[in-house]
């Protein structure tokens, strides 16, 4: 089963950060927070993942909490393509999907 | 980042007959392969693990002789839909596990399966 709980859906205005939350208060020691996006009718795309410290590259950056409870994604300028649904999964061993968050990006 | 191709893309098939679906790590060797299924608005759904050179491990409730799983080699794993029924029409997608320095999971584009 998941062990994270996302927003339904969040919306953004073009050109302003996108800041995604996600909550995973069961995680254990060594288990990455994973993220990724889903554009309708395709595979899910990687985005990023971290352990504690955060993490960023060229797509977002992730900000883990200290206890490791809890993160948020960060979409830097979302753009009108950046309308999917965004995945946080916790993982050890394998991929259990939660629903997801529906971001909506707003002209 | 790494890609993984799946063949074919979609496909319609009779009810009652059998459907193959390949999975490739393209530029990369996956020891571990995983298939999902993904219902109309609903999230992906593990079906299974796929392990090279052994037999693959089913999540519950998936009937492992309805979805049989080979793992040929390293690059290249296949699900095959047994007497496939219309319940079984899904968007089915396949995951290569890449084992480098931050070890993750690329997805392959997805197959959609009709079956009438």
């Amino acid at each position: 089963d998941a062990k994270t709980t996302q927003p339904t859906s969040m919306d953004c205005a073009e050109g302003r950060a996108a800041n995604l939350p996600c909550n995973h208060s069961t995680i254990s020691g060594n288990e990455y927070v994973y993220w990724y996006r889903q554009i309708h009718s395709q595979g899910p795309q990687y985005i990023i993942h971290g352990l504690k410290n955060n993490e960023t590259n060229e797509m977002a950056s992730l900000i883990i909490t200290e206890d490791r409870k809890s993160s948020t994604l960060i979409l830097p300028h979302a753009t009108l393509r950046d309308t999917a649904v965004y995945y946080c999964i916790v993982n050890f061993n394998k991929f259990y999907f939660g629903s997801g968050t529906k971001l909506n990006v707003k002209p | 980042g790494a890609v993984v191709s799946q063949h074919p893309s979609w496909v319609i098939c009779k009810s009652g007959t059998s459907v193959k679906i390949e999975c490739r790590s393209l530029d990369f060797q996956a020891t571990t392969m995983f298939w999902y299924r993904q219902f109309p608005k609903q999230s992906l759904m593990l079906m299974a693990t796929s392990n090279e050179g052994s037999k693959a491990t089913y999540e519950q409730g998936v009937e492992k002789d309805k979805f049989l799983i080979n793992h040929a080699s390293l690059t290249l794993s296949t699900l095959t839909v047994t007497s496939a029924h219309p319940e079984d029409s899904s968007f089915y997608i396949c995951s290569a596990r890449w084992g480098g320095p931050r070890e993750t999971q690329y997805f392959g584009p997805g197959t959609r399966l009709l079956v009438l």
